[in-house]
């Protein structure tokens, strides 16, 4: 079936210091990949879309992720994390013939000072 | 409008008791896509409209959910007789269509509903 896993429930880094979430999909072929973040009490936001091309894309609030189809992932990374990015990460999954975004569990981002 | 909105944002109800829950897409926005989040768990998807037609409904949890839309634009979703694991935040989207391949969606603030 396909499915889109998040295998970091929570993490917590410290400000300053690099990011990365990870994000695995199951699907047949390429899936058009996204990035979301949910911040406490407020809704869905993209942070960034993989559709084709260039494997390195960059998004919104200096965060970048990479497409590695040998390892069917789609990784989320941010150089130097503010608390400000203290928040819900959503990595998503859709294909053209199924009409569905398919989102993984979520990781839990917590920023300490 | 200028974004998705729905209605209502909160909503307390009584076991067994009906609700509906509105949502309003972004104007010229084909698709829409309604999801739960339970505590905890990430987005369900439940249903999505081309138009005013839904092809697939096997995200629904049960037969007590039902989803409409009229006109190409507002969606309502109906649960009946609701139990208390419908506890959830139901978020509404929309997209532009689902033909361009690139189906970028549009969140809306959700609706969050409890079940006494």
């Amino acid at each position: 079936a396909q499915s889109v896993t998040q295998p970091d429930i929570h993490i917590t880094v410290s400000e300053g210091a690099s990011l990365e979430l990870r994000c695995n999909y199951s699907y047949g072929a390429t899936p058009y990949l996204f990035w979301y973040v949910q911040s406490p009490g407020q809704g869905l936001q993209l942070l960034l879309k993989y559709f084709s091309g260039d494997t390195l894309v960059q998004g919104i609030k200096g965060f970048e992720a990479e497409f590695k189809r040998s390892q069917s992932s789609f990784n989320l990374r941010k150089p130097s994390v503010h608390w400000s990015d203290a928040a819900e990460y959503f990595c998503a999954a859709w294909r053209s013939n199924t009409g569905k975004l398919i989102f993984g569990q979520g990781t839990t981002l917590q920023v300490k000072p | 409008g200028a974004g998705v909105s729905q209605s209502p944002s909160n909503k307390v109800t009584e076991k067994g008791k009906d609700v509906e829950l509105r949502c309003d897409p972004i104007s010229g926005h084909t698709a829409l896509y309604w999801y739960r989040q339970s505590l905890g768990q990430g987005l369900e998807f439940l249903i999505y409209f081309q138009g005013n037609s839904a092809p697939d409904k096997s995200g629904l949890p049960s037969d007590r959910f039902s989803a409409e839309r009229t006109g190409g634009s507002v969606s309502t979703l109906t649960i009946q007789r609701t139990q208390q694991e419908d506890s959830a935040v139901y978020l509404c989207a929309s997209s532009r269509d689902m033909s361009s391949g690139a189906n970028v969606l549009t969140f809306g603030a959700g609706s969050r509903l409890t079940v006494l």
